[in-house]
């Protein structure tokens, strides 16, 4: 069955630097592969999506993300981190044709002035 | 975007209350989730619905949920007997279909407490 782990349960990065969120994954099957993001008392908003195709994906607000089947990974990257960016981001793995979308256990963003 | 609501925001009830919240799903949309989120952790799949009919859910729904989908625009979930650990976070979701391509978009989430 389809897994997503996120081992870092919270990061802590700078205003204006670089961030990498990291995700693992494993399947049966051509993921789609997502991040979203939670901001305080809100629901989910999805930052981007993977569909098998280019590796590399832009998704809103500067976020891109990159798939790697040889590393199982789909890391969410952003250059220059804004103080906006403070919430919990999750990555998230659905089988092709499948209905169930698994979530991983979410990182906490912490933006430090 | 697309846009899910969820009403009401916030709920609070006394241990052994019966509790109700309901989500109206994108226009269009024939796939409903239902998940529950403690502490802004992970996700806990709840039910499935598909074109209005429930086609997965897990055991602790069967026993002490209620959950329909009378219209496609209009789902309730429900807790038969309220328990402290059913505090927390109950967010809709929908997507256009059920196996393709399409995104699944989030409500904003009713918040319940049990007392």
């Amino acid at each position: 069955a389809q897994s997503v782990t996120q081992p870092d349960a919270r990061v802590t990065v700078s205003e204006g630097a670089s961030l990498q969120l990291r995700c693992k994954y494993s399947y049966f099957g051509t993921p789609y592969l997502f991040w979203y993001v939670q901001y305080p008392r809100q629901g989910l908003q999805l930052l981007l999506k993977y569909y098998p195709g280019d590796p590399v994906v832009q998704g809103v607000n500067g976020f891109e993300a990159e798939f790697s089947k040889s590393n199982s990974s789909f890391h969410l990257r952003k250059a220059s981190v804004h103080w906006s960016d403070w919430a919990v981001y999750f990555c998230a793995v659905r089988v092709t044709g499948g209905y169930k979308v698994v979530f991983g256990s979410g990182t906490r963003l912490l933006v430090s002035p | 975007d697309a846009a899910v609501t969820q009403k009401p925001r916030y709920l609070i009830k006394m241990k052994g209350q019966e509790a109700e919240m309901k989500c109206i799903p994108e226009k269009g949309h024939t796939a409903v989730f239902w998940y529950q989120q403690k502490q802004s952790k992970e996700l806990k799949f709840l039910i499935y619905f598909q074109n209005q009919q429930p086609l997965d859910q897990i055991d602790m729904v069967k026993e002490r949920f209620s959950a329909v989908c009378p219209s496609s625009s209009l789902c309730s979930l429900g807790i038969r007997t309220c328990e402290a650990e059913d505090s927390a976070l109950y967010l809709c979701s929908s997507r256009r279909d059920w196996g393709g391509a399409g995104t699944q978009y989030f409500g904003p989430g009713t918040r319940l407490l049990v007392l």
